[in-house]
């Protein structure tokens, strides 16, 4: 059973606060790392997917990096604004060994940003 | 709209009654999902189809039937369920290739309470 952990399980932060969060997961049967956000009453929505170790990708002032040979990924927010307001979820991507890959989720880190 | 459209969005029922939740996309994605959320835990994935067949299923009771008629619908058929099955059913879709998943669209789910 893959165990995806994420720390801190909630943040607060001023607007224009630069954060930053953890997902940790096992390095076996290691495929992709996904990030999400999830804003309350809205569905889950795909930030990022990493495969590489020491792959950075970036979308406005929200970045990410993988470390897949220590199994840890970090999310950076530059500049918090209130609507980056949301539960940021990651998931490690395996293999099922039944013909399917799938998910597994960590609990989340739900930042609040105060204007 | 995320493409992934979930009806409905909340339901109540009995333990006795019997109930379906629909989930439908238009993305032309070839795998579907069915997650579970439920308080202070992170999502679970219950069942997946990929091209319309059923791929995985997670230990989930038989009281949870799954059916993807078309790579387009899935239907989650709910009978005699419990208090503890009250939570959010969340479906989503992706892509899947050779070497893994796209990133994953989810809907905005049906919050289910059981009484």
């Amino acid at each position: 059973i893959l165990n995806v952990e994420q720390s801190p399980q909630s943040l607060h932060v001023q607007e224009g606060d630069s954060t930053n969060f953890t997902c940790s997961f096992p390095s076996s049967n290691f495929y992709a790392l996904h990030w999400y956000r999830w804003e309350t009453a809205k569905s889950p929505e795909a930030l990022f997917v990493m495969t590489l170790n020491g792959d950075e990708k970036k979308k406005g002032r929200i970045s990410a990096t993988l470390n897949t040979k220590e199994g840890y990924s970090y999310l950076y927010i530059k500049g918090s604004q209130p609507e980056d307001s949301a539960t940021y979820l990651c998931a490690s991507e395996s293999y099922s060994g039944a013909g399917s890959y799938q998910l597994t989720f960590g609990k989340g880190t739900k930042l609040s940003v105060i204007p | 709209e995320t493409g992934v459209t979930q009806t409905p969005r909340h339901l109540v029922m009995g333990m006795t009654n019997k109930k379906s939740l629909k989930c439908e996309q238009h993305l032309g994605h070839n795998a579907m999902y069915w997650y579970k959320q439920s308080a202070k835990k992170p999502l679970e994935l219950m069942f997946v189809y990929n091209f319309k067949e059923q791929t995985e299923n997670n230990s989930v009771p038989s009281r949870f039937s799954p059916e993807c008629p078309n790579s387009s619908h899935l239907f989650l058929h709910l009978h005699t369920l419990q208090p503890e099955d009250s939570a959010l059913y969340l479906c989503a879709s992706s892509q899947e290739g050779a070497f893994g998943l796209a990133e994953a669209f989810f809907g905005q789910g049906t919050r289910l309470t059981v009484v």
